[in-house]
């Protein structure tokens, strides 16, 4: 069974500039999460979808940040404008259900330079 | 809202020792808790997870301990081995909520 696979595997883009990182979640998996790790620390919430509703964004930057999850499988999560702040990696994760283990993907390293 | 800390930033062991990671929460309404272990360029993969009407569950090597009343939970490895070297991670839940993760314990294993 494939796990959740994220693209792309790294990113380096100039302040300013948008970008936007996808997953695709374990099949058949509900719940899909968006955390950033910075270096050194443990991952930290952006959102958490249960199928294709937004239930946790509490933590998303919504001046910046932007998320979807059209059909409630693929999810896309967009910075526009990037600032120097935003280099981490951003890390995908599925599970069946809310309070059950979550599968991470390899994540999105980002450099904004 | 949910606290989880490490007591131990690193640990440093000698291969075929056990190893004992820990972890604090704060919220007593937490009610689900999962090791992660992470490699250096890959994420988080699960190792092992708790529900808190259960105090103890092992695995294979692994054991998770929960203690509810001090809220506390640890990882025991036994008989560590180099390809334990890793950053681990517990993450808390709470009902329905997101999972929490704490700063993280890097563990060295040398042969």
């Amino acid at each position: 069974e494939a796990g959740v696979v994220q693209s792309p595997r790294y990113k380096i883009i100039e302040k300013k500039q948008p970008v936007a990182f996808w997953c695709n979640p374990i099949s058949g998996h509900n719940t899909l999460y968006w955390y950033l790790q910075n270096l050194g620390q443990g991952p930290e919430l952006l959102i958490r979808y249960e199928n294709e509703e937004a239930v946790d964004d509490s933590q998303l930057p919504k001046d910046r940040f932007s998320a979807e999850r059209l059909k409630g499988v693929d999810s896309t999560l967009k910075i526009q404008p990037a600032e120097l702040g935003d280099s981490a990696v951003y890390l995908c994760a599925s599970s069946l259900r809310g309070n059950t283990e979550a599968f991470f993907g390899q994540g999105t390293r980002l450099t904004v330079v | 809202g949910e606290s989880v800390g490490l007591h131990l930033p690193t640990l440093s062991v000698q291969e075929g020792d056990n190893s004992i990671i820990n972890c604090a929460y704060s919220n007593s309404a937490s009610d689900y808790f999962i090791w992660y272990k992470q490699e250096s360029g890959k994420g988080p993969q699960f190792i092992i997870d708790i529900r808190s009407n259960m105090d103890k569950r092992q695995g294979q090597r692994v054991t998770v301990l929960l203690n509810k009343t001090v809220k506390h939970l640890s990882l025991q490895i036994a008989a560590t081995q180099p390809g334990d070297s890793a950053v681990y991670f517990c993450a808390v839940n709470s009902g329905y909520s997101t999972l929490t993760f704490g700063k993280g314990t890097m563990l060295l294993v040398s042969p």
